[in-house]
């Protein structure tokens, strides 16, 4: 068990619909990164948060959004979903400190998105 | 951008036996980090080893050994006394160390097959 708690496992939904997928980061983590994992692009980078406040952007559509809470929680939305945002989706977390080599990502076991 | 690329989308190997995967990568930063993470059918990615760029001598955890050759880029795993547990996806990952985010950059990774 890595300690990143993602929910839910599955989910399942329509074509133009809108999904919060959750994260709780390892305990004492203050960084939060989402990813997505496809067949055709792979593990990709989305964006990262850092102790409440965005650090980094990468392959994000604008229908996608997120946000880290004062708990350190954070949430990634996913709005007019297409069938191709059927994806893995994956949240990790880490110490946050750019030179430590124990900065470390630790993965959540991942959402199932399916958008039919 | 940093790329890391994996060149064998499959490998198999006998118990008992080894195994090399093999992982390139493009950078023009001198520090960085390098790690591979282990995905078993239960999709959960779970860190197997990592190297530092700044240190010569090669990461070793139990069975699994890296061979970093910093000058040609390449940073290959070694598994040793293959076990049936180890059948899995394999991703090489690239961070940088410098200003930014800590985000990782993946390998399209190598489905691993153990045969008894």
């Amino acid at each position: 068990d890595s300690g990143v708690t993602q929910t839910p496992k599955h989910l399942i939904t329509a074509t133009g619909q809108r999904v919060t997928l959750r994260c709780s980061p390892r305990s004492g983590d203050l960084s939060v990164y989402w990813y997505q994992q496809s067949l055709d692009q792979g593990l990709q980078f989305l964006i990262q948060y850092y102790n409440g406040e965005e650090r980094a952007k990468g392959n994000i559509l604008e229908r996608f959004s997120a946000q880290q809470f004062p708990d350190l929680h954070s949430e990634l939305n996913l709005s007019s979903l297409e069938l191709g945002d059927s994806a893995l989706y994956f949240c990790a977390s880490s110490v946050g400190e750019r030179r430590e080599p124990k900065n470390i990502q630790y993965f959540g076991a991942g959402t199932r998105l399916s958008v039919l | 951008a940093q790329t890391v690329t994996q060149s064998q989308p499959e490998m198999s190997v006998q118990e008992a036996e080894t195994v090399t995967l093999s992982c390139t990568y493009d950078t023009s930063e001198s520090d960085y980090y390098l790690f591979w993470y282990k995905q078993p059918p239960s999709r959960q990615m779970i860190l197997v080893i990592r190297q530092e760029a700044y240190k010569q001598q090669n990461a070793t955890e139990n069975r699994f050994s890296v061979n970093f050759q910093k000058a040609a880029k390449s940073f290959s795993l070694k598994i040793s006394d293959s076990q049936l547990g180890d059948a899995a996806m394999y991703f090489c990952a690239y961070r940088s160390s410098q200003g930014g985010s800590e985000k990782l950059v993946f390998g399209k990774g190598t489905k691993l097959t153990v045969n008894p």
